[in-house]
C-alpha cells in the first residue's frame, strides 16, 4: 500500500536537474510533496490536485498523473539548499484523512 | 504564530513506563497527528484528528493513546514504553476539517525518544 519512491538516493552537482518519480497503487485524490532536511522536520512544498493542476516552488515543480496513479518532482538547476530527503505523500481517493507517505528520496547536492 | 510546538524535545524512559508528548498548535488548525519516524521506514501516522473530541487510529496505533479536548492540543500518550517505540515523533496540523489533509500540514519539531 506504500507508495514507492524512485530512485532512493540521488547525488548532483550544483546546477544539475533531477526527477523523482512517485507511484501508487491505489487511485489517488491529491499528491503531497515534502522536504526534510537532516535532524529537522519535513516542510511543505506543494500539492497537486486530482484534474492535472501543477504548482511549482521556485525551481521546484511537479506533475501528477492521476490514470496512472503516478507523481513527479522535478528540481532544475538544483541549488546547495536542495539537499535533503524528498517524500511523496499520496492521498487516497475516497479517504482525505491520511496521507500514506513514500519511504522518501535522499537529495544531495554538491558544490 | 508560534506554529506547531511539541515537548520534551528529547526522553529516555524505561520498558514500561508511560508518558504523554504533548502537542500544540495556534493556527486553529481543526486537523490534527501524530506520526512516527524511524531510519528506512519514512512517516507513519499513530492517531489522527479531525477536529476536538474526534480521533481515528492511523497506520500503526497500538500502544498509543490520544484525545483531543480543545483545537489546540493533541498530546500522545504512551501507555507502557516499549524499545520498539524508539523513535522520532511528529506533530503536524492543517487547515480544514472539511478538507482533512488536502491543505499544507505544518510538522512541529519533533520528540526524540528513546526506550530502554
Amino acid at each position: 500500500q506504500q507508495p514507492v519512491q524512485s530512485p532512493q538516493a540521488v547525488i548532483l552537482r550544483e546546477g544539475e536537474d533531477a526527477v523523482i518519480n512517485c507511484s501508487s497503487s491505489k487511485a489517488l485524490y491529491s499528491v503531497h510533496w515534502y522536504r526534510q532536511k537532516h535532524g529537522e522536520a519535513p516542510i511543505f512544498l506543494m500539492i497537486l490536485l486530482k484534474g492535472g493542476e501543477q504548482k511549482g516552488h521556485d525551481k521546484i515543480s511537479a506533475s501528477f498523473n492521476e490514470k496512472k496513479q503516478q507523481s513527479s518532482l522535478y528540481l532544475t538547476a538544483s541549488q546547495l539548499s536542495y539537499s535533503g530527503t524528498y517524500f511523496c505523500g499520496p492521498e487516497p481517493a475516497g479517504n482525505n484523512r491520511k496521507l500514506i507517505w513514500g519511504l522518501g528520496t535522499s537529495l544531495a547536492v554538491n558544490p | 504564530n508560534a506554529g506547531v510546538t511539541q515537548t520534551p524535545k528529547f526522553q529516555v524512559l524505561k520498558t514500561g513506563q508511560s508518558m504523554t508528548l504533548q502537542c500544540a498548535q495556534d493556527m486553529n488548525h481543526e486537523y490534527m497527528s501524530w506520526y512516527r519516524q524511524d531510519p528506512g521506514m519514512g512517516l507513519r501516522l499513530i492517531h489522527y484528528s479531525v477536529g476536538a473530541g474526534i480521533t481515528d487510529q492511523g497506520e500503526v496505533p497500538n500502544g498509543y493513546n490520544v484525545s483531543r479536548s480543545t483545537t489546540e492540543d493533541f498530546p500522545l500518550r504512551l501507555l507502557s514504553a516499549a524499545p520498539s517505540q524508539t523513535s522520532v515523533y511528529f506533530c503536524a496540523s492543517s487547515y480544514s476539517m472539511q478538507r482533512g489533509v488536502r491543505d499544507t500540514q505544518y510538522f512541529g519539531p519533533g520528540t526524540r525518544l528513546t526506550v530502554l
